[in-house]
């Protein structure tokens, strides 16, 4: 099925600094998501984005977060500082619609904050 | 609360065996996706739908928007089958996944 990629697979950072996970999304999609998973539990929304614009965030996407996708590169997730309960494994979802479409989605990007 | 209500949260199953995940949902869902997280982590699709019945192989899968539920079914249930399941469904008027807390399968010889 399609192929969405995420870069770097693990990132070990120390508490306040700055990380960015990237992802590729699959060609021909125009909408994309990141996903927040502890260990051990479940899968949680952060945030969508369409055509340079966040549409909808959740109450874990916090001020130290940001996300972009410059010019038909990867969709990136920036996290500016981090903090230890930033660790976990993070999600990159692409769909080809808005309404009623798949969401595919990335391996993920372990994060550990030490 | 929850939206999204799933179970088992675990499941042995012998080879060769049938089983069936259930998941509930608190308010009217519009599309439901269900996924297989393998060890390594990696989120596998196995049915994306709207409300009806898919079939895939020895997979099953019906969402059924009016009660509010979706089930899956595994037939002739194989070692590579051991992992853990999630349901994940789109709710009304928000373009978010809501997921349950998966069912952890595991299939023994």
């Amino acid at each position: 099925g399609p192929k969405v990629l995420q870069i770097p697979s693990h990132q070990i950072i120390d508490m306040g600094q700055m990380v960015t996970l990237n992802c590729d999304p699959v060609s021909n999609h125009l909408y994309f998501y990141w996903y927040k998973q502890i260990l051990g539990q479940q899968m949680e929304f952060l945030v969508n984005f369409y055509n340079g614009k966040v549409m909808e965030k959740s109450k874990l996407f916090k001020d130290q977060f940001s996300v972009e996708r410059p010019d038909g590169s990867y969709f990136t997730l920036k996290i500016q500082p981090t903090a230890l309960e930033d660790s976990a494994v993070y999600f990159c979802a692409s769909s080809s619609d808005w309404n009623y479409a798949e969401q595919f989605f990335g391996p993920g990007t372990r994060l550990t904050v030490l | 609360g929850d939206k999204v209500k799933q179970s088992p949260s675990a499941l042995s199953l012998q080879e060769g065996t049938n089983s069936a995940l259930r998941c509930n949902f608190s308010i009217a869902a519009t599309t439901v996706q269900w996924f297989l997280q393998n060890p390594r982590g990696s989120l596998i699709n196995l049915f994306y739908l709207v409300p009806g019945t898919k079939e895939n192989g020895r997979l099953k899968s019906t969402f059924n928007s009016k009660e509010s539920y979706s089930t899956l079914h595994i037939r002739d249930a194989q070692l590579e089958d051991s992992g853990t399941y999630f349901c994940a469904a789109v709710m009304p008027n928000y373009n978010v996944l809501y997921f349950g807390s998966g069912t952890k399968l595991t299939v023994e010889p």
